[in-house]
């Protein structure tokens, strides 16, 4: 069964500091792979997508990579804000599933100001 | 662009009617429809998957008779709970892709929140 796994489940971090929140997948055939941010109640903000055939992907203070031999995706804060504080979900499409987006567990992250 | 909503945000039922949830997209075509749940401090879990005009495909352990999916055309499809009961309440969030994107990229909407009393 392809998977995905985010690390570290948790994060509490002060506000200012950069950090790195971490997803594996368990096959290296995929079409694409998604950040998303979740609020409270709230439904999903797409924040970065990577195709399969792209190493990274920017937008602001927000960079992600993708190594597909690796099976690893980073997504990367800079300079993190008390607004940042939210649940970080990534997910792929596996080519063995066609279209349909395999999600992990999510990170919960703190920016504590 | 690349708007999708979902009505109602929320609803109340009572244990034994039925729920219907509708997702649009507001400014694309979306062939394929994807239907989510998640329960409470956990990740999203595909329901199904709907394409324009045939039947939905279901994920494994998800009731097709319970969870009825239409997707009548390629801007709206629904999602309706069937003889709803407490363990049903859930956030139902529902995706789409649009017919013209490459990327197979997918546009969620803002969720609705089924409580079953």
């Amino acid at each position: 069964k392809q998977e995905v796994t985010q690390i570290p489940a948790a994060l509490s971090v002060p506000e200012g500091e950069n950090l790195v929140l971490n997803c594996s997948f368990t096959d290296s055939a995929i079409y694409n792979l998604q950040w998303f941010r979740q609020d409270p109640g709230k439904g999903l903000t797409s924040l970065l997508l990577i195709q399969s055939s792209q190493r990274e992907q920017t937008s602001g203070r927000l960079n992600a990579s993708l190594d597909k031999s690796s099976g690893r995706s980073t997504l990367y804060i800079a300079a993190s804000q008390p607004g940042d504080s939210a649940t970080y979900l990534c997910a792929v499409i596996y080519m063995e599933y066609g279209n349909k987006l395999v999600f992990g567990a999510g990170t919960i992250l703190r920016v504590k100001s | 662009g690349a708007v999708v909503s979902q009505h109602p945000s929320r609803v109340i039922c009572k244990s034994g009617t039925s729920v219907k949830i509708e997702c649009r997209s507001l400014d694309f075509q979306a062939t394929t429809m994807f239907w989510y749940r998640q329960f409470p401090k956990q990740s999203l879990m595909l329901m199904a998957t709907s394409n324009e005009g045939s039947k939905a495909t279901y994920e494994q352990g998800v009731e097709k008779d319970k969870f009825l999916i239409n997707h009548a055309s390629l801007t709206l499809s629904t999602l309706t709970v069937t003889s709803a009961h407490p363990e049903d309440s859930s956030f139902y969030i529902c995706s789409a892709r649009d017919l013209l994107a490459v990327g197979y990229e997918q546009y969620f909407g803002p969720g609705t929140r089924l409580t079953v009393t």
